[in-house]
């Protein structure tokens, strides 16, 4: 069964530090998708990253950049520079692969709420 | 224009009642799905729909029933709405399921139930 763990209830930092999200998965596939997402006080869920099990290389996108590392099972999220903008909850999720197609859905974490204090 | 879009956006009923919430997207996509988020935040997947044929249907009471009229739709009838059943529903649609593919979400519909 696959299951998604975000140990990190809650992180609050300061305006500027970077801080990091913890992502640890369990899929017994070996072809998988993961998956971060962003909610913010407004409520809806935005698509963050999508990264696939045969590519490990890491990704930077402005002041976010993700981690993957399938040794230990990881996806971690970093923000560099934070802003109070980036005050929401983020959530990692896994999709295992269908190799039949058809819709597998998303297993989500239980979410990091991100508090950035100006 | 909204990529998915739900309806209602907030909505307030008694136990008992029967209410529906409609699901609309206009990706092209022919994967929808209904999602549903506790108030402790946790995201569970209710139901996939794949070319209008039903995929997925986690464990979920009787009293929901999705309905795809065609693949750009999925609505979500709830019958005799429970106190539990208050929660943020979400709306997502993909193409081909989430292997490979970006799951989109809408807004989502904030059910409480008194």
């Amino acid at each position: 069964a696959q299951k998604v763990t975000q140990a990190q209830t809650e992180i609050s930092v300061v305006e500027k530090e970077d801080v990091t999200l913890d992502c640890v998965y369990e899929t017994r596939d070996t072809t998988y998708y993961l998956f971060w997402y962003k909610q913010p006080p407004s409520g809806e869920l935005v698509f963050l990253i999508r990264r696939n099990s045969f590519d490990e290389q890491n990704e930077i996108s402005g002041r976010y950049s993700w981690n993957f590392q399938k040794s230990t099972s990881s996806f971690n999220f970093t923000i560099t520079a934070s802003q109070v903008v980036d005050s929401a909850v983020y959530f990692c999720a896994l999709s295992e692969g269908y190799s039949g197609g058809g819709a597998d859905g998303l297993t989500f974490g239980k979410g990091t709420h991100l508090i950035i204090q100006p | 224009d909204t990529a998915v879009s739900q309806t209602p956006k907030y909505l307030v009923t008694q136990m008992g009642n029967d209410k529906s919430i409609k699901c609309e997207q206009n990706l092209g996509h022919d994967t929808m799905y209904w999602y549903k988020q506790d108030s402790k935040k946790f995201l569970k997947i209710m139901f996939s729909y794949n070319n209008k044929e039903l995929i997925i249907n986690e464990t979920v009471p009787n009293r929901f029933s999705p309905k795809s009229p065609d693949k750009a739709h999925l609505n979500l009838h709830i019958n005799s709405l429970e106190l539990g059943d208050s929660a943020v529903y979400f709306c997502a649609s993909s193409r081909q399921g989430a292997s490979g593919n970006t799951i989109y979400f809408g807004e989502g519909s904030w059910l409480t139930v008194v």
